[in-house]
């Protein structure tokens, strides 16, 4: 069965540092992987995807995140953090029959004037 | 392309109460999921349709909750005889069918579900 690690459930850090959000998946077959931002009282805004090619992805946002395989990991990193960035993150791994996502239990990350 | 629209945003019902949520997905996507997430938690998989076919449901989706999609276009959710367990947000997603280019699923807004 596949799964989803999302290490911290709260991540804080200053205007302008750098956002590291981890992820570990567990799948027994290649990954389909996602990350998700989740703004209060709204559904979720895919930030960017792993299906395959390069393992280092770019997404919306300034955001960019890469595909380990040897470390199952799908890390979120942005370089410089806003205070627009403030949300709740979720990673995803995705059923190759059905498509389903299965989630992390998300990271709320606080960004400090 | 509106995005995938649902109704309503917000329901509180009393326990043992029928409720029905509704969902519109993206006009050209022919595959629609519903997930529930609780507080603090990610999105957990209920269940998901290829056009009016139910092809899968979550162990979660008790038989208290059904769901439709008839003629393959919006879709409902309705769970009887609500209990406070079953409050929630109500998260649809629709998505074009995967192919090597495209795997993303679009969220609606969700509906919140508050059971008293």
């Amino acid at each position: 069965a596949q799964s989803v690690t999302q290490l911290g459930s709260h991540v804080s850090v200053s205007e302008g540092a750098l956002v590291l959000l981890r992820c570990n998946y567990s799948s027994s077959v290649p990954p389909y992987l996602f990350w998700y931002v989740q703004y209060p009282n709204q559904g979720l805004q895919l930030l960017l995807k792993y299906t395959t090619g390069a393992t280092l992805v770019k997404g919306i946002n300034g955001f960019e995140a890469e595909f380990k395989k040897s470390e199952t990991s799908f890390h979120l990193t942005k370089p410089s953090a806003h205070m627009s960035d403030a949300a709740e993150y979720f990673c995803a791994v995705s059923d190759r029959s059905s498509y389903k996502l299965i989630f992390g239990s998300g990271t709320r990350l606080l960004v400090r004037p | 392309d509106t995005g995938v629209s649902q109704n309503p945003r917000h329901k509180i019902t009393k326990r043992g109460q029928n409720v029905t949520f509704r969902c519109d997905p993206i006009s050209e996507h022919n595959r629609l999921y519903w997930y529930r997430q609780t507080l603090g938690q990610g999105p957990e998989f209920l269940t998901y349709f290829q056009n009016e076919a139910q092809l899968e449901k979550s162990r979660l989706l008790s038989d208290r909750f059904s769901a439709e999609r008839p003629k393959g276009s919006f879709s409902t959710l309705e769970i009887q005889r609500t209990e406070q367990g079953d409050s929630a947000m109500y998260l649809c997603a629709s998505s074009l069918p995967p192919s090597g280019v495209s795997y993303e699923q679009y969220f609606g807004p969700g509906t919140r579900l508050t059971v008293t």
